[in-house]
């Protein structure tokens, strides 16, 4: 196993329009972690998924947003009717039962919005 | 509201001399804090953790100190390396997960 992987690592796309992410975690992490980061900050946490279920919602995860782990294995964010402040590197990050989160973070996908 | 705070955002060092690196927090409720390195076009990667009931965690050249009273941590690298360039990120764990904004390190050979 490599890692997280993302997919697509870059995305540009016109404002309105939706967009999907997809982060597939080592396969043996059974939690799933979404974040957004812009530039100059920090990761922030969006949502948490513990195998197929969704245990936490940042409240920056507005209505647009919605995240999926259909199987308990890759995820997907689905950001819909896109905003130019939208524009950001998501990153996904995966870890195993225990107890320190040790996580495991992806490449990110940049997403920006024209 | 930001829970968790790197008000330095960038340090250089000399090779081989102490690179110390502050965080602080709000929320003492916090169970584990933890300390991530991020090269440019890389996802973070974890480097260090401590747990909320200990004060210091040691691996190699990495040192993490807590103090749980001033809700301050810091992140020791000694001796550091130009390798060790790069941005770092403290976290912290409760229900959700809290990054700080980053103290980008330059190490000067």
């Amino acid at each position: 196993d490599t890692g997280v992987s993302q997919d697509p690592r870059h995305k540009i796309t016109k404002r309105g329009q939706n967009v999907t992410f997809r982060c597939d975690p080592i396969s043996e992490h059974n939690r799933l972690y979404w974040y957004r980061q812009t530039l100059g900050q920090g990761p922030e946490f969006l949502t948490y998924f513990q195998n197929e279920a969704q245990l936490e919602k940042s409240r920056l995860l507005s209505d647009r947003f919605s995240a999926e782990r259909p199987k308990g294995s890759f995820s997907t964010l689905e950001i819909q009717r896109t905003e130019q402040g939208d524009s950001a590197m998501y990153l996904c990050a995966s870890s195993s039962d225990g107890e320190v989160d040790e996580q495991y973070f992806g490449p990110g996908t940049r997403l920006t919005v024209t | 509201d930001q829970q968790v705070k790197q008000n330095s955002p960038s340090l250089s060092v000399q090779e081989g001399r102490i690179s110390i690196l502050n965080c602080d927090y709000t929320n003492s409720m916090f169970d584990y804090f933890l300390w991530y390195k991020k090269y440019p076009a890389e996802g973070p990667t974890f480097l260090i953790s401590i747990s909320s009931i200990k004060d210091k965690n040691e691996d190699g050249r990495f040192t993490v100190f807590l103090n749980k009273s001033a809700k301050h941590l810091s992140l020791h690298i000694v001796p550091s390396q130009p390798g060790d360039s790069a941005v770092y990120f403290c976290a912290a764990t409760g229900n959700q997960f809290y990054f700080g904004t980053g103290t980008s390190l330059t190490v000067i050979p």
